[in-house]
């Protein structure tokens, strides 16, 4: 079965830039979600997709960030524009079923690492 | 918002030792699980627990939840280097779907 896909791995970009980040799920999986994860830090939940709703995006700063998940597959993060802060690897998740208990498997892409400058 | 704390935040020991890290927090959690991330990589799930006092065993590794489910242990049996990596707890709350991740135990097993 073939993984979380994310792209690009890495982008350097100047403050005030901005950046897109596309992740293709697991066939299948009806929830995806972003999290964002700072150097020797947690990995940190940003949104939320069930299907092509939103479920959660309670922690993402919607002055700058924004998502979509069209048709319910693919999913784009979008940042702009950039702040130094933002630097961090934007890791990519999706799950089979949105259960409510809390106990979903996750899969995990390998992230795309952005260095803002 | 519930936070979860790991400790040690750093751990590099030789090959063939034992070693436990330690995921804690003064809320109850209705599930937790364990991850382990290597570099340039994604966090992969290793163990669920959802049952206070629950213990589970994978291998040399064997995951310990607490009785009042607000903390959990990893041990990690003859340690080999590629256990090398991060070790990621993550709890749900109560009625709640939204996994909250600690910062992680950066273990090192050198050869």
């Amino acid at each position: 079965e073939a993984g979380v896909a994310q792209s690009p791995r890495y982008k350097i970009i100047e403050k005030r830039q901005s950046v897109a980040f596309w992740c293709n799920p697991i066939s299948g999986h009806a929830t995806l979600y972003w999290y964002q994860q700072i150097l020797g830090q947690g990995p940190k939940l940003l949104i939320q997709f069930q299907n092509n709703g939103v479920v959660d995006d309670s922690q993402l700063p919607k002055d700058r960030f924004s998502a979509e998940r069209l048709k319910g597959v693919d999913s784009t993060l979008k940042i702009q524009p950039a702040k130094l802060e933002d630097s961090a690897v934007y890791l990519c998740a999706s799950s089979l079923v949105f259960t409510g208990s809390g106990a979903n498997v996750l899969t995990f892409g390998a992230g795309s690492r952005l260095t803002v400058l | 918002t519930q936070l979860l704390e790991q400790s040690p935040q750093f751990l590099s020991i030789q090959e063939g030792e034992n070693l436990t890290v330690y995921c804690n927090s003064s809320s109850v959690f209705s599930s937790l699980q364990w991850y382990r991330q290597e570099p340039g990589e994604g966090p992969v799930l290793l163990v669920t627990v959802v049952t206070g006092g629950e213990v589970k065993k994978l291998k040399r590794l064997t995951f310990q939840f607490g009785d009042a489910r607000k903390d959990s242990s990893l041990h990690i049996t003859a340690a080999q280097p590629g256990d090398t990596g991060l070790y990621l707890c993550a709890g749900a709350g109560a009625g709640s779907y939204q996994l909250t991740f600690g910062k992680g135990t950066k273990l090192s097993v050198i050869p």
